[in-house]
């Protein structure tokens, strides 16, 4: 089976500008979850889809958001962009999603700088 | 709320030696589950092993171990005779749901750094 990818591996954009990310989860998975990663706050979970809705979500603005299609591929957009919003972004997907913690398959990540 | 704390930041140890990883957990949740993950240069997260709350039979996967106490809230993690390829970033996590259905949110500790040198 193909792992989980994200697209693009690299971006950089300028403050103000929005940003919009891609996760194509493994085959027959339908929960995605994503992270942001940076060295001062560690990896740190942004939200989670699951038959397109959300179950959970963290602690980040509203500039933050998500989504997630019938084929369980996500999205994550952040708009407004800030310096500190730079950070290594990852998306997991995990199966079955109802009930019990599944181990959660991580992307290599998208490499945002935001300058 | 939920909290994972590696206490160690960076190991360093020379081939063939053995290394644990400390982790220490809190939680209210009486179901939960643990996890470890190694995040090697390249950047992309290695699931390694789960655990839930209920089973705190010891596991042992090749070189590598995992010690789960819950009297001390710990899931600490044993690597023997440590190789080069062991050097990576590795992370502690924890997840649990308060009674809801959802445990798609993992909580991370900081990482430990671990350089095996030859």
């Amino acid at each position: 089976k193909a792992g989980v990818t994200q697209t693009p591996r690299y971006l950089i954009k300028t403050r103000g500008q929005q940003v919009t990310l891609s996760c194509s989860p493994i085959s027959g998975h339908r929960s995605v979850s994503w992270y942001q990663q940076t060295p001062g706050q560690g990896l740190q979970f942004l939200f989670e889809y699951f038959s397109e809705t959300q179950r959970n979500k963290g602690n980040f603005p509203g500039r933050f958001s998500g989504r997630q299609f019938s084929n369980s591929r996500s999205e994550m957009n952040v708009s407004t962009l800030e310096l500190g919003d730079s950070a290594l972004y990852l998306c997991a997907s995990s199966s079955p999603g109802t009930g019990g913690a599944y181990e959660q398959y991580f992307g290599p990540g998208t490499r945002l700088t935001v300058t | 709320a939920q909290k994972v704390t590696q206490a160690q930041t960076e190991i360093s140890v020379v081939e063939k030696e053995d290394v644990t990883l400390d982790c220490v957990y809190e939680t209210r949740d009486t179901t939960y589950y643990l996890f470890w993950y190694k995040q090697p240069p390249s950047g992309e997260l290695v699931f390694l092993i789960r655990r839930n709350s209920f089973d705190e039979q010891n596991e042992i996967s090749g070189r590598y171990s995992w010690n789960f106490q819950k009297s001390t809230s710990s899931f600490n993690f044993t690597i023997t005779a440590s190789q080069v390829v062991d050097s990576a970033v590795y992370f502690c996590a924890l997840s649990g749901s308060a009674g809801g259905t959802s445990y798609g949110k993992l909580t991370f500790g900081q990482g430990t750094i671990l350089t095996v040198h030859p």
